[in-house]
């Protein structure tokens, strides 16, 4: 099994910009999850999906932040425009049967927005 | 609400020191408490965790019980190593789908 999977790992833009994040949980898994790291705020949840469809978006910071599921194997988180604000490290991670056993977690994309 | 509170880092051990990292919490009903490793570069990896109160997880010499009485879940190892350091995460979740995470306390490990 390969894990769950993030492209790019880093992506430097500028502001203004649109900006895609891409996932591709583990096969199987049911529930994908959006996380952005900051040293600031720590782990936040931005979004989650349970069969693809979005069950809570309440952490998605504003309107500039899009995500979506067509299939059960690829996500995408967009950002546009862009700003510096947003420079972070987004991880996706997926899981199965409610998490119980936890997540599984993607290596993440560093976005820096200069 | 939920959340989580981790001691401040970074914590610096020698190497086969006992390590304890404190993590309490606040949770609106039973929650299942977990902690994560994260190594530099990379995702956070699940170390070990217990789903109801007095559960002990354990994983690679790592230990943790859950304490309802005093809403605990401290980690502990009795000899760390250098490839331990990184920064550990205490977490909850009450439904399995919604993880509350502390801010994290690095590790780092002297030889």
């Amino acid at each position: 099994d390969a894990g769950v999977i993030q492209s790019p790992r880093h992506e430097v833009t500028e502001m203004g910009q649109e900006v895609t994040l891409r996932c591709k949980p583990i096969s199987g898994h049911n529930s994908l999850f959006w996380y952005r790291q900051t040293m600031m705020r720590g782990l936040e949840l931005l979004i989650y999906f349970n069969n693809n469809v979005p069950i809570d978006d309440s952490g998605m910071p504003e309107d500039r932040f899009s995500a979506k599921m067509p299939n059960a194997s690829f996500s995408t988180l967009k950002i546009q425009p862009s700003e510096p604000r947003d420079s972070a490290v987004y991880f996706c991670a997926s899981s199965s049967g409610g998490a119980i056993y936890g997540y599984t977690f993607g290596s993440g994309t560093r976005l820096t927005v200069v | 609400g939920d959340s989580v509170t981790q001691m401040e880092g970074p914590v610096t051990l020698s190497e086969e020191a006992f390590l304890t990292i404190n993590c309490t919490y606040t949770a609106t009903g039973y929650p299942s408490l977990f902690w994560y490793v994260q190594y530099p570069g990379e995702g956070l990896q699940l170390l070990l965790k217990a789903t109801k109160a007095d559960d002990k997880g354990s994983n690679k010499g790592f230990e943790a019980t859950y304490r309802k009485e005093t809403t605990s879940f401290h980690l502990e190892k009795g000899s760390v190593q250098v490839s331990d350091s990184a920064v550990y995460f205490c977490a909850l979740t009450e439904d399995f789908n919604k993880f509350y995470f502390g801010s994290g306390t690095k590790l780092n490990v002297k030889p």
